[in-house]
């Protein structure tokens, strides 16, 4: 079954830490991984994509990191900001549906002062 | 170039009756794609229309939910006879062209059924 499956589930740090979420996936053929950041009420709205040949994407403050071998993902936040509290999503594309996204359910995070 | 619309952001809507969800897309999208986001869960696909054409289906419940994207005019997810179990965000996505490409998430209508 073609799953995606995060963690932790929610995580709390003070503003300027550093954090890491993490993904994993069981979707095969994989096509790419996308994370979206989705604000309290808001849609999702992208951060990186990355096709399984890459390793590693960054955007801004935003690092994604790819292990296709062990179908791993991780989003790594660098000096974190209280805009950052939201929800992060992996979502994997799998290669043979016509654009049907496989999100996992989010990992919540809140960024204290 | 405006991002996804959708309206509305809220609606309301007492058990049995019907709710109507529009979507439009960015300009220049022709492909449109539904999802559900059920509270404390993820989102889930519901079906993925082009102009006219529904391409994949496989997500919706088989009763009471239809989708259209007509010709002209937005794309609109219908919720006959609805249930409080119908509660939840719902949410349009649009891509250019192939399925592929980056989707683009509107802000979602959040459906209370009393």
């Amino acid at each position: 079954k073609n799953q995606v499956e995060q963690s932790p589930q929610s995580l709390i740090i003070l503003e300027g830490k550093n954090c890491t979420l993490q993904c994993n996936y069981t979707v095969s053929p994989f096509s790419n991984l996308r994370w979206y950041k989705q604000d309290t009420g808001r849609g999702p709205v992208s951060l990186t994509i990355m096709t399984f040949s890459e390793n590693t994407k960054s955007n801004g403050r935003y690092t994604a990191t790819l292990d296709a071998d062990t179908k791993q993902s991780s989003l790594h936040i660098t000096a974190s900001q209280l805009s950052d509290s939201a929800s992060y999503i992996c979502v994997v594309i799998h290669s043979g549906n016509t654009g049907k996204l496989i999100f996992g359910q989010g990992t919540t995070l809140q960024v204290k002062p | 170039n405006a991002g996804v619309m959708q309206n509305p952001r809220h609606l309301v809507r007492r058990r049995g009756q019907e709710a109507r969800l529009r979507c439009s897309p960015m300009k220049g999208h022709s492909h449109v794609y539904w999802y559900r986001q059920l509270p404390e869960e993820g989102l889930k696909f519901m079906v993925y229309l082009q102009k006219e054409n529904i391409i994949d289906e496989s997500g919706m419940p088989k009763e009471r939910f239809s989708a259209e994207f007509p010709k002209e005019g937005p794309s609109i997810l219908r919720i006959q006879q609805v249930v409080r179990g119908d509660s939840a965000a719902y949410f349009c996505a649009s891509s250019p062209q192939l399925a592929d490409n980056e989707q683009f998430f509107g802000p979602g209508t959040r459906l209370t059924v009393l």
